[in-house]
């Protein structure tokens, strides 16, 4: 069964920063998922990659298959990036990482 | 824009009350998939259609139960509801057999059973 597994769960910043969020997972995968869910409740779907890297705007998704591990890097952080960020890796179906709360001070 | 919209944002619901979440999908997805968020255990898989009249159970199946009559509508149905079953409901649907291609979530529905 595949685990997924998100760090850190709580995040703090300044804006401006760099920020970086990790994913890892117990077994092989078609692939992996990143989602912003903001206050409120409304997910989105922000990148579906199954190698290398994919980057929009300020937000860069990477992943490594042969480590099982993700990040997803925002640049230039904004108080507006505030949200839960959730991987999750697919098999058919989305097995979800517990997801990263992030928070952005101005 | 595929869209994915759940009938209701918000429902209060009593005890023992069956109680019906509706997701409809407008771009001729063949999977659609029921979740729940809960505080602390993230996101967790109730039950998935492949196709129409087709169910598969998820993580946690007990005391739900699903409907696909048609392709652009996938319902779940708590049977009798019970507080434990207050959460955060998310639909999703999603284009190809195994997980490769995006997913298309719902703005979900926040379900209290007092």
């Amino acid at each position: 069964k595949n685990e997924v597994e998100q760090s850190p769960q709580n995040l703090t910043a300044q804006e401006g920063e760099f920020i970086t969020i990790n994913c890892s997972y117990s077994v092989g995968i078609s692939a992996l998922h990143w989602l912003q869910q903001h206050p409120g409740g409304g997910i989105v779907s922000l990148f579906m990659l199954s190698s290398g890297k994919k980057k929009h705007g300020r937000l860069i998704a990477t992943i490594n298959i042969q480590e099982k591990h993700s990040s997803l890097h925002i640049t230039a952080s904004h108080p507006r990036d505030s949200a839960v960020y959730i991987c999750g890796g697919s098999q058919g179906n989305l097995i979800f990482g517990k997801g990263t709360k992030l928070s952005v001070k101005p | 824009d595929v869209k994915v919209t759940q009938s209701s944002r918000y429902l209060v619901k009593r005890t023992g009350e069956k109680v019906f979440l509706e997701c409809v999908q407008d771009m001729d997805h063949e999977n659609m998939f029921w979740y729940r968020q809960d505080p602390g255990l993230g996101l967790r898989l109730i039950y998935f259609s492949y196709d129409v009249k087709m169910k598969e159970k998820g993580d946690i199946p007990e005391g739900y139960s699903v409907s696909r009559e048609k392709k652009e509508r996938f319902s779940l149905i708590l049977e009798s509801a019970s507080t434990n079953q207050t959460s955060m409901y998310l639909c999703a649907s999603s284009l190809g057999a195994t997980g490769g291609r995006g997913y298309t979530f719902g703005s979900g529905t926040r379900l209290t059973v007092v």
